[in-house]
């Protein structure tokens, strides 16, 4: 149990469709990072909020887009879905800083078909 | 970012003690090691990290070499429950972990 909790766990959308996953950070983390992760690969870094301002990113086009809320919860907003955005989504949160844990949800499995 | 490289796939006995190389050669001075291990249909699970000691939790100990381009992941007894993809990563402050193919560890009974 990392204190780290993700909506929904599963779901399927159409191509071009849109969908927002959602996640609560452990109690205390200003740190949250989501990761992309295709069946059979390691998970891919998407982008990262600290204190609700986008703090990295990583290879993704814009469609991918994020939430940071005061509480430090978030959100990942996926625009005009396609076949290979199906993969595993995943949030970590943690206090920041490359010393700390990070802790990681069980992910939400999308499936675009 | 620093690159690692990792056996694919790696086998132990139940009860045994487990030692999972990494090497990571462009580490820079400021990186963490990371290792994470992800069983099947779940979220990665953070296990232990160090800068240039050695480590130690309950859940594994990390020996770090001296010149920091290596270090060694130790289950001291795997279990089946050990059974999972274990991944090493140098972390930076640039705020992303980057994971590669990592290693598979089976277990058997």
């Amino acid at each position: 149990e990392t204190g780290v909790t993700q909506s929904p766990t599963h779901l399927i959308k159409t191509r071009g469709q849109q969908v927002t996953l959602r996640c609560s950070s452990q109690s205390g983390h200003n740190t949250v990072s989501w990761y992309q992760q295709a069946l059979g690969q390691g998970p891919q870094f998407i982008f990262q909020y600290y204190r609700e301002e986008e703090n990295g990113r990583g290879n993704f086009p814009p469609r991918f887009s994020g939430l940071q809320f005061p509480n430090y919860s978030s959100e990942l907003n996926v625009n005009a879905l396609e076949l290979d955005d199906s993969a595993l989504y995943l949030c970590a949160s943690s206090l920041g800083g490359f010393a700390n844990t990070i802790y990681f949800g069980e992910g939400s499995w999308l499936t675009v078909v | 970012d620093a690159k690692t490289t990792q056996p694919n796939s790696m086998e132990s006995n139940e009860e045994e003690p487990v030692h999972l190389p990494c090497n990571h050669s462009t580490i820079s001075g400021t990186d963490y090691i990371h290792w994470y291990r992800q069983l099947p249909s779940q979220g990665p699970e953070y296990v232990i990290h160090g800068l240039t000691s050695n480590v130690n939790n309950r859940m594994a100990s990390l020996a770090i070499a001296e010149d920091r381009k290596s270090s060694t992941l130790i289950l001291h007894r795997a279990t089946l429950r050990d059974a999972a993809v274990y991944y090493c990563i140098p972390y930076s402050n640039t705020g992303k972990l980057i994971f590669g193919q990592g290693t598979t560890l089976q277990v058997k009974p």
